[in-house]
């Protein structure tokens, strides 16, 4: 597509409830990233994924969370028993090698 | 450790006047500069970034910035803002390598007073 497009844009969830956010790249880009934006605390790095390459899984908090990218293209970010201080903003980002990212609208993860 | 230091948290400036954010990184390879603007309920728009040659690089919306090695800094400037500025900016830095995860300032937030 034209751009970066993740869904959902807005999503409520109670405590201990699994979630799954998904974002569809720039056709072509073979980088996809995840950031988790807090208030008042930038973009926090959690995953990146590179071609086939194994993904770079450093910057995930804890075992709740884990990513796939299917077919090098779609990825899903997956929260599991979600907590209060899972609420964010979550964005994600693709890539053409060096040429910068270019972000998703976010998704607002709203536990309740 | 690698990271990227924007000091001012919240910046007000006059519509029409200059503009500088500053941005200070530490970082262990050479490095490719970034600095991207949220407007309210938006995603990040990238502004410029740096990769190599002339040290003082042009973006969009008349924003401009200036790599000094020798001060590990990228700051942003622009000459008259612009009430539409009013956003939050963040300076970001990462290798020189294809597609590895960039560092993030915690960001500035503008506003600019009439």
């Amino acid at each position: 597509g034209a751009g970066v497009s993740q869904s959902p844009s807005n999503k409520v969830t109670e405590k201990g409830k699994d979630v799954e956010l998904r974002c569809d790249p720039i056709s072509g880009h073979t980088a996809l990233y995840w950031y988790r934006q807090s208030l008042g605390q930038g973009l926090e790095f959690l995953i990146y994924f590179q071609g086939n390459s194994a993904p770079d899984k450093s910057g995930l908090p804890s075992d709740r969370f884990s990513a796939e990218r299917t077919g090098g293209s779609v990825s899903t970010l997956t929260i599991q028993r979600t907590q209060q201080e899972d609420s964010a903003v979550y964005l994600c980002a693709s890539s053409l090698k060096s040429l910068g990212y270019t972000f998703g609208s976010g998704t607002r993860l709203t536990v309740v | 450790a690698q990271s990227v230091t924007q000091p001012d948290i919240h910046i007000t400036v006059s519509e029409g006047a200059s503009l500088e954010l500053r941005c200070n990184y530490s970082y262990g390879a050479t490095p490719y500069l970034f600095w991207y603007v949220q407007s309210p309920g938006q995603g990040l728009q990238l502004l410029l970034k740096y990769f190599s040659g002339d040290t003082l690089v042009q973006g969009i919306k008349g924003f401009e910035a200036e790599f000094k090695r020798s001060q590990s800094s990228f700051n942003l400037r622009k000459p008259s803002v612009h009430w539409s500025d009013a956003a939050e900016y963040f300076c970001a830095v990462g290798a020189s390598q294809a597609g590895t995860a960039l560092i993030f300032g915690k960001g500035t937030t503008l506003s600019v007073s009439s």
